[in-house]
């Protein structure tokens, strides 16, 4: 079964309002990780947080970290149409080598 | 351009065939990952090879193999094709091996499989 599990699976905003994804996941991690995927495309890496943090920031994307709840979220703010893609969390677990990615939540951007 | 390199982009094949995907990782990564992305089944990690040796496994079927090369350039073969196996395979490249280390993944464009 996955690691990460992404909801809402889907989500659709105007563009300029913020949107929030979550990931939760199952066994203790060193790092999560969020990458996008643009319709057929490769994904692309967006930002990492450690097991240790509890927020980060990189431009309009801040994401967070409750270990104590297994979950994470991703807030892209301002949205764009640009930003209308496939949005996948990715964790590595303690001790493991393999990268879990989670199904996935899709996100369409109005303009 | 991530760098990571697919060949080929399409591949269209029977049910039975067999078929071999090829992924050049980045310049300087040593570790190379397979991916199927199908509709039904998301994102699956199929495994993972480290300077030329095999170092996790996945979801991957016994009808499915890969290696890497000392050049690094990896390969995976798919055979005895069933319909279910139509997807898209992304190979990604990374610098360190995983575990502790941090394991930024660089994805290649894919291989779209169509078994017909």
């Amino acid at each position: 079964s996955q690691q990460g599990e992404e909801d809402p699976q889907a989500l659709s905003i105007q563009e300029g309002e913020n949107a929030t994804m979550n990931c939760s996941y199952k066994t203790s991690i060193n790092n999560l990780q969020w990458y996008r995927q643009n319709s057929g495309r490769g994904l692309v890496h967006l930002i990492l947080i450690r097991s240790n943090e509890r927020e980060k920031h990189s431009g309009r994307l801040r994401v967070t970290l409750d270990t104590s709840k297994k979950s994470s979220s991703l807030l892209i703010t301002a949205s764009r149409a640009a930003d209308t893609a496939s949005y996948f969390c990715a964790t590595d677990r303690t001790g493991g080598f393999k990268t879990i990615f989670g199904a996935g939540t899709r996100l369409f951007v109005k303009a | 351009d991530s760098g990571v390199t697919q060949t080929p982009k399409h591949l269209i094949t029977a049910t039975g065939q067999r078929v071999t995907l090829r992924c050049s990782p980045r310049s300087g990564d040593l570790s190379v990952y397979w991916y199927q992305q199908s509709l039904d089944q998301g994102l699956q990690f199929l495994i993972q090879y480290y300077n030329g040796e095999e170092r996790a496994k996945g979801n991957i079927l016994e009808r499915f193999s890969a290696q890497q090369f000392p050049d690094l350039h990896s390969e995976l073969n798919l055979s005895s094709l069933e319909l279910g196996d139509s997807a898209l395979y992304f190979c990604a490249s990374s610098i360190a091996g995983g575990g502790r280390a941090y394991n930024e993944q660089f994805f290649g464009p894919g291989t779209r499989l169509t078994v017909l």
